[in-house]
């Protein structure tokens, strides 16, 4: 398969742990990076490789692989957690890059 | 620290060419190790990866956009170009420019542009 599949929605109660799962054939070559996008503002890298955290991302945010899926955890959810969250890897041939179609994340 | 501006019509017509400038600044475009790609979002829908260059020249594009795409670099401006060619009212969306780091098993998109609305009219 080419693509990356994620659910199109989760929600978590404020404080809990959700894990948004990105699932492709490629991920087994390949690590996945995360991306979260508030309404009307560009994407924001918040994991890479294998569980790495840019500068200012809370370390609320971890990312794990295991087989074809990729998971990004967020413990203790906050509201500003509130978001879409998209994955970006390889497929599988390793030679195209893809998003997978994204997960908006609900904080209840 | 770095940052990229896209620049370019906001609105182009059916079956024309769509033309997207990305200045970056704070930085070398020519950075070893540093990918450019452009991204694009239609309204209301996901990411959608458009292809990447290395600042050698070297391209990678999506292959269904493959036929109508080019990415280039422009050194001596530190910038990097998009060219999408006869475009429909699917090309509609906010494209966006990124650096990519990585290596062989891993890449990503750590500074983006905030990005730029082309809408593509009949």
């Amino acid at each position: 398969s080419s693509e990356l599949t994620q659910d199109p929605a989760v929600s978590v109660a404020l404080g809990q742990t959700v894990s948004i799962t990105c699932q492709g054939d490629g991920l087994r070559s390949y690590y996945a990076s995360w991306y979260q996008q508030k309404p009307g503002q560009a994407p924001v890298l918040v994991i890479y490789y294998k569980n790495n955290r840019p500068s200012g991302i809370p370390d609320r945010f971890s990312g794990s692989s295991s087989g074809n899926t990729a998971s990004l955890t967020i413990t203790g959810a906050q509201a500003e957690d509130e978001a879409d969250y998209y994955c970006y890897s390889r497929d599988r041939s390793g030679k195209n890059f893809l998003f997978g179609g994204g997960t908006k994340l609900t904080v209840l | 620290q770095l940052q990229l501006q896209e620049s370019g019509p906001g609105l182009v017509k059916s079956s024309e060419t769509l033309s997207l400038t990305c200045i970056v600044s704070g930085g070398s475009i020519s950075s070893s190790g540093s990918y450019w790609g452009w991204i694009r979002q239609p309204p209301g829908r996901g990411l959608e990866w458009i292809g990447s260059i290395y600042y050698s020249g070297s391209t990678y594009y999506t292959p269904s956009l493959d036929s109508r795409v080019t990415i280039s670099v422009d050194t001596s401006k530190n910038q990097v170009s998009l060219m999408l060619t006869s475009v429909t009212a699917a090309d509609t969306a906010v494209y966006y420019c990124a650096r990519a780091l990585g290596s062989s098993s891993y890449y990503y998109f750590d500074y983006w542009g905030q990005g730029t609305l082309v809408t593509v009219s009949s």
